[in-house]
């Protein structure tokens, strides 16, 4: 599986956009970009995914670079709700190949 | 609508005993995933099934490790002479089958091995 490199930890401020940067130099054109954040005490929760093109949600946007060998988490206006581990996970299309592989994601502190 | 359930919430054992996981996906999702993840970790995938077959199960780490859907509804997963390694939050996750779309996680089952 390819692998995605985060930072281990950020920190922002309520109402201010977030920025969470991911790296995956090795993706292959097969692989969608997902996004799950995991707030204390729950469950992974899905947050938005992208394959080339940009996307927004009411979540989120995620913005693909243009040789998709990186990507960005954009919260547009962060709440103290948002502070949760934010996973950046390349997922395969192909039959079988259905697992998410997490890393260690980054932990996004949200300063009131 | 309901999500994704498990049952117990909490579970404390001995070493070497037997304990069984629930899960109880959202209705009509044909694939059920299981995850485990350790303090500090994120999840790490053991098993997912598309109905009643497991269709990956490289994620177990070895054969005391077992999980069922006989009906592709419920599943459990089975961990059998428990050791003080598998204390873990065991998550269980379900979607509607296709690749590409979310998986939807339920609150996870705590397991302490004393």
């Amino acid at each position: 599986d390819a692998k995605t490199t985060q930072p281990n930890s950020m920190e922002s401020n309520e109402e201010e956009p977030v920025h969470l940067p991911c790296n995956h130099s090795t993706i292959s054109g097969t692989d969608y970009i997902h996004w799950y954040r995991q707030l204390p005490s729950q469950g992974p929760e899905y947050v938005i995914h992208g394959l080339t093109s940009n996307v927004n949600n009411r979540m989120a946007s995620l913005a693909i670079a243009e040789d998709r060998k990186s990507s960005t988490l954009i919260l547009h206006r962060a709440t103290l709700r948002d502070a949760a581990v934010y996973y950046c996970i390349l997922k395969r299309t192909i039959q079988g190949a259905q697992k998410l592989v997490f890393g260690q994601g980054t932990r996004l502190t949200i300063n009131p | 609508g309901a999500g994704v359930s498990q049952t117990p919430s909490n579970k404390v054992t001995e070493k070497g005993k037997y304990v069984e996981l629930r899960c109880d996906p959202i209705s009509g999702h044909t694939a059920l995933y299981w995850y485990r993840q350790s303090l500090g970790q994120g999840p790490e995938f053991l098993i997912y099934f598309q109905g009643t077959g497991a269709a990956d199960d490289s994620g177990l780490p070895n054969d005391r490790f077992f999980a069922v859907r006989p009906e592709g509804s419920v599943s459990t997963l089975k961990i059998q002479r428990t050791e003080r390694g598998d204390s873990a939050v065991y998550l269980c996750a379900s979607s509607q089958g296709a690749s590409y779309n979310e998986q939807f996680f339920g609150p996870g089952t705590r397991l302490t091995v004393l």
